[in-house]
């Protein structure tokens, strides 16, 4: 069955410290990957996507990912994380073949110390 | 201009009430969805509608019937409403094939039920 895997439910960062989120998938054919952004009170907003090509894809507000086949991930980095990055992050797994959809995480919790 | 949104914003019933919610795109999408998060921020799809026919039914109770009058439109009616019903209805839309992944969430829904 497809899932998304999330192993870190909650992160703590300083502002201005280098940020990883994980997130593993299960699915058997090639993956579309994506990553969102929930800030607090708001709907989620799209970061990066992956469909082919450069593994490594950049996003908005300074994010980026990498797709590894060989590991089933596409963990989301940040150099310098700002404190307006404080939100949940939810990775996702687009799912085709009849009717297309998106699988989600459980989510990221990302705090941020000034 | 917002581009997906919601009403009401905070819906507080008892259980047995009937209420509806309601959604509207203004970026001339094809495609809209009904997400339910838990308390957990767990985000699954319930529904999806692509030109006002129903093409995604996730196994949801039969006491929730969504409805599009029209493709910016897709609302949804839940009846006799149970405590496990509490949870935020995200709305989301989306265009295309590849680009269906791609969707645009409104603000939320938070309904709690009493």
């Amino acid at each position: 069955a497809q899932s998304v895997t999330q192993p870190d439910i909650h992160i703590t960062v300083s502002e201005g410290a280098s940020l990883e989120l994980r997130c593993n998938y299960s699915y058997g054919a090639t993956p579309y990957l994506f990553w969102y952004v929930q800030s607090p009170g708001q709907g989620l907003q799209l970061l990066l996507k992956y469909f082919s090509g450069d593994t490594l894809v950049q996003g908005i507000k300074g994010f980026e990912a990498e797709f590894k086949r060989s590991q089933s991930s596409f963990n989301l980095r940040k150099p310098s994380v700002h404190w307006s990055d404080a939100a949940e992050y939810f990775c996702a797994v687009g799912i085709s073949g009849g009717y297309n959809k998106l699988i989600f995480g459980a989510g990221t919790r990302l705090a941020v110390h000034p | 201009d917002t581009a997906v949104s919601q009403t009401p914003k905070y819906l507080v019933t008892q259980m047995g009430n009937d209420k509806s919610i309601k959604c509207e795109q203004n970026l001339g999408h094809d495609t809209m969805y009904w997400y339910k998060q838990d308390s957990k921020k767990f985000l699954k799809i319930m529904f999806s509608y692509n030109n006002k026919e129903l093409i995604i039914n996730e196994t949801v109770p039969n006491r929730f019937s969504p409805k599009s009058p029209d493709k910016a439109h897709l609302n949804l009616h839940i009846n006799s409403l149970e405590l496990g019903d509490s949870a935020v209805y995200f709305c989301a839309s989306s265009q295309g094939q590849r680009t269906v992944y791609e969707q645009y969430f409104g603000p939320g829904t938070r309904l709690t039920v009493t």
